[in-house]
């Protein structure tokens, strides 16, 4: 089965600079990959996902993620963090039939004024 | 679309009742998806449908945990009876082929 590990398990960085959250898969095949944010007191919402072709996607409030295959890692980004994106971020890998589907352990990050 | 929408947002019991929590997903989403986050455990999925049929339920705690699926736009997760242990934030989510899982922003259960 699908296993995925978020090494960090809090990050904290000042407004305006780079960010980027650390997500490895394990998956026999092409995996499908997520990554979800978090709110306080909400669900998850999805911010990208990667299925296949171009390594480099782009999701939504300005991030994006890049598939290493072998790195075994999808790992995202966002070129200047905002004091709105304080969240915990989950990544996810899917088998190809997507109904069973692992989250990591979520990172939390806190933003810096 | 409202999204997934979960009820009720937070929920106070009594150790030893029943509680009983409601989803409706999205319309035309055939997949959906209950799961308990908690900080110990993170997100656990407990239970999945496809096409209102339980497809997968290993992850049910135990026996006082049922979850039911009666038609497309409604599901229940139910505990009976409860216990402090059980206390925890509970999502649900719906999803259609390959497009990742939307979620609802769950409900807080609280067992004292």
């Amino acid at each position: 089965a699908q296993s995925v590990t978020q090494p960090d398990i809090h990050i904290t960085v000042s407004e305006g600079a780079s960010l980027e959250l650390r997500c490895n898969y394990s998956y026999g095949a092409t995996p499908y990959l997520f990554w979800y944010v978090q709110s306080p007191g909400q669900g998850l919402q999805l911010l990208l996902k990667y299925f296949s072709g171009d390594t480099l996607v782009q999701g939504i409030k300005g991030f994006e993620a890049e598939f290493k295959r072998s790195q075994s890692s999808f790992n995202l980004r966002k070129p200047s963090v905002h004091w709105s994106d304080a969240a915990e971020y989950f990544c996810a890998v899917g088998a190809h039939n997507n109904n069973d589907m692992r989250f990591g352990a979520g990172t939390r990050l806190t933003v810096k004024p | 679309d409202a999204g997934v929408i979960q009820s009720p947002r937070h929920e106070v019991t009594e150790m030893g009742q029943e509680v009983t929590l409601r989803c409706k997903p999205i319309s035309g989403h055939n997949s959906l998806f209950w799961y308990r986050q908690t900080m110990m455990r993170g997100l656990e999925l407990l239970i999945y449908f496809n096409n209102n049929v339980p497809i997968d339920d290993s992850g049910m705690p135990e026996d006082r945990f049922s979850a039911k699926m009666p038609n497309a736009s409604f599901s229940t997760l139910k505990i009976q009876p409860s216990e402090p242990r059980d206390s925890a934030v509970y999502f649900c989510a719906s999803n259609y082929g390959f497009e990742g899982y939307t979620f609802g922003s769950g409900t807080r259960l609280t067992v004292v």
